[in-house]
């Protein structure tokens, strides 16, 4: 596609349900990022894809967040159990990466925002 | 954890006025540092990328500068205009984090009429 597409850009969800976001990068992005900001914070990195592998999943706050990404493309990020904690905005991001690193701008979508209520 | 720290938090200019901001990051085992703009409900819009110490970008009346060796990079905007107001975020990749951007908090700019 022209962009970085995310869906649902808004989610309103019950305490301890689970949800899916969804990102579908720019054909030909190699890499694919999750990061969220919360409020009154900056933007806090969760995970990266190279490829349909993630070398650095580090910022994923708990074992109740997961993502996936398959055929090099889709992304979707899974939270469990859903608390009100992880109310934010889920902003995913694409580049094309030479051979590793960040020599290339993120382009990235307009974000989910996730209420928890 | 890469600490990268951006001053002034918020920033209120006229119309005209020019700008600067700063982003400081660690200074060892540098990769790329990234500057971006973010407007009210849009989405994040990469304005450069820099990976040389030295570097030296500009794209209309807004420009960057990098010293890798000191770890601080410099925004100028020349002449500002109410459509520059926006947060600007710099990002810095490096370390055994080079994969990805760790981003500062931004600085808020606003420019009044």
């Amino acid at each position: 596609g022209a962009g970085v597409s995310q869906s649902p850009s808004n989610k309103v969800t019950e305490k301890g349900k689970d949800v899916e976001l969804r990102c579908d990068p720019i054909s030909g992005h190699t890499a694919l990022y999750w990061y969220r900001q919360s409020l009154g914070q900056g933007l806090e990195f969760l995970i990266y894809f190279q490829g349909n592998s993630a070398p650095d999943k580090s910022g994923l706050p708990s074992d109740r967040f997961s993502a996936e990404r398959t055929g090099g493309s889709v992304s979707t990020l899974t939270i469990q159990r859903t608390q009100q904690e992880d109310s934010a905005v889920y902003l995913c991001a694409s580049s094309l990466v030479a051979s590793a690193g960040t020599n290339y701008g993120y382009t990235f979508g307009s974000g989910t925002r996730l209420t928890v209520v | 954890i890469l600490n990268v720290e951006q001053s002034p938090q918020s920033l209120h200019v006229q119309e005209g006025d020019s700008t600067n901001f700063t982003c400081s990051f660690p200074s060892s085992n540098f990769y790329a540092l990234h500057w971006y703009r973010w407007e009210t409900a849009k989405s994040p819009e990469a304005l450069f990328v820099m990976t040389l110490n030295g570097d030296e970008k500009k794209k209309g009346r807004i420009s960057a500068t990098l010293n890798t060796k000191e770890g601080y990079s410099y925004l100028y905007i020349k002449g500002s205009q109410p459509e520059d107001s926006a947060t600007y975020l710099c990002a810095f990749s490096g370390g055994t984090s080079y994969g990805k951007l760790t981003f500062g908090q931004g600085t808020i700019l606003t420019v009044h009429p």
